[in-house]
């Protein structure tokens, strides 16, 4: 079974905090991708990388950064956290090679974030 | 499948009624597109999914259908059941853009027993 485990399901920080959120996928998956999913806005890209220590902004990167050292794991950094940054975040994988071409996201179990 | 609001959609249906769920994609040159579940508290998860050049697919109590002229995807559920009570959104896939995924805002599938 391919799995994808974000080591935090609940945490509650304050405001300036540094909050590390980790990802980690146990499928050899090259992409990695950050979420966030808030109610009526769907989920909006954080970032995304490519390949080990590779990363590109998505849709919504301002106040976060990520870190892939390593090919399974994906790091999301929230520097000084804020109260707008209360959020659920959800990490993916895939495989987006040729010959197998689907590109079918696979997910965590999310982390629930609360800024106070 | 893009639209802006604070409240999902939402569909309500009897244990046992079959279920149909609607997305609007955006854009005509993607070429896959996943259905996911996503269930409260929990991670999507896939469900089914369809290629570009296809217009149906079947899977265990759930169909999709694609109908690429007016971008519209549909999932269907039959026989729906208490546990099939979750969150369902679209996700559409362009290979010529790196692979980008767009996803759907989601539909809340409420069941009624």
């Amino acid at each position: 079974d391919v799995k994808v485990t974000q080591s935090s399901r609940y945490l509650v920080k304050r405001t300036g905090e540094k909050v590390f959120l980790e990802c980690v996928q146990d499928m050899d998956h090259e992409n990695m991708f950050w979420y966030r999913q808030d109610p009526g806005l769907g989920l909006r890209l954080i970032y995304f990388s490519y390949d080990v220590k590779m990363k590109e902004k998505g849709d919504i990167p301002e106040g976060y950064s990520v870190s892939r050292e390593k090919k399974e794991r994906f790091s999301l950094i929230l520097e000084s956290a804020s109260t707008n940054q209360t959020s659920m975040y959800l990490c993916a994988s895939r495989f987006l090679g040729q010959g197998r071409n689907t590109g079918e996201l696979f997910f965590g179990e999310g982390s629930r974030l609360t800024v106070l | 499948g893009e639209s802006v609001g604070l409240h999902l959609p939402t569909l309500s249906v009897q244990e046992g009624d079959n279920s149909i769920i609607n997305c609007a994609y955006s854009n005509s040159a993607s070429d896959y597109f996943i259905w996911y579940k996503q269930e409260s508290g929990k991670g999507p998860q896939f469900i089914i999914d369809i290629r570009s050049n296809m217009d149906k697919r079947q899977g265990q109590r759930v169909t999709v259908l694609l109908n690429k002229t007016v971008k519209h995807l549909s999932l269907q559920i039959a026989a729906t059941q208490p546990g099939d009570s979750a969150v369902y959104f679209c996700a559409e896939i362009s290979y010529n853009q790196g692979g980008k995924l767009i996803f759907g805002q989601g539909t809340e599938l409420s069941v009624k027993p």
